[in-house]
């Protein structure tokens, strides 16, 4: 069974500063149309998820050019460049070539 | 604005059925694939099921394959889940989420959720 694995679990960030989540999955996510499909969600307190980045590095429509993603195969990171009070949440990702989709444990991030 | 609202939650033992509903607004439903998600209390997100346009493709993750019925009513902009033999570890959130017209494997909008709890 294909396995997403976050690191770290959880991360204390001083707003303004930079962070960084790292996620990877035991199998390739690198589909034979040149499109690597994995997406970003974030789960802010008491809040449904929602869509940050897919496709490793697309931002979904609204989302603030502070968050990047990055990666190929089967090594990713999502950036945040400057960590703001509004991005505190759990930070998963997921894996959405193989079946079935998968998410990662989550990354919580918390304000400093 | 995209809406989706999740209804038919509630407080179940072991063994009983429920079925969950979602209401979708301000899109076309009917060309969309739509997907369950659940959360159990303080854990991650898991996938549960998806349905295509058309009802052409249906999915199940291996916890509730043969226990749950995913189906959508496009008259109605309405998506479903029927979930049987209900079990203590299926109490958690569930959440309706509509796929992207470009994979629908990403979930662009969700639900606000509604609870299951399975418990004698």
């Amino acid at each position: 069974d294909l396995v997403m694995t976050q690191t770290p679990l959880s991360l204390s960030v001083t707003p303004g500063q930079p962070a960084s989540i790292s996620c990877k999955s035991s199998q390739s996510l690198l589909h034979s149309d040149g499109k690597t499909y994995l997406s970003w969600y974030l789960q802010k307190p008491g809040q449904s998820p929602q869509l940050l980045i897919y496709e490793v590095s697309s931002r979904f429509s609204g989302v603030p050019d502070r968050f990047s993603g990055s990666g190929s195969g089967t090594d990713f990171t999502l950036k945040i460049s400057r960590v703001e009070a509004e991005d505190v949440g759990v930070y998963y990702c997921m894996q959405c070539l193989h079946l079935p989709p998968r998410f990662g444990q989550g990354t919580k991030v918390e304000i400093k | 604005e995209v809406q989706l609202v999740e209804s038919g939650g509630g407080l179940v033992k072991p063994g009983w059925s429920l079925r969950l509903s979602c209401a979708a607004s301000g899109f076309t439903f009917s060309t969309y694939s739509m997907t369950w998600v659940r959360q159990a209390p303080g854990k991650g997100l898991e996938w549960v099921s998806s349905i295509s346009t058309r009802s052409t493709y249906i999915y199940y993750g291996d916890s509730v394959k043969g226990r749950f019925t995913i189906s959508r009513d496009d008259a109605q902009s309405s998506l479903y889940l029927q979930m049987n033999s209900l079990r203590a570890e299926d109490t958690a959130v569930y959440y309706c989420a509509k796929g992207t017209s470009y994979n629908w494997k990403v979930f662009d909008f969700w639900g606000q959720g509604v609870l299951v709890t399975v418990s004698s």
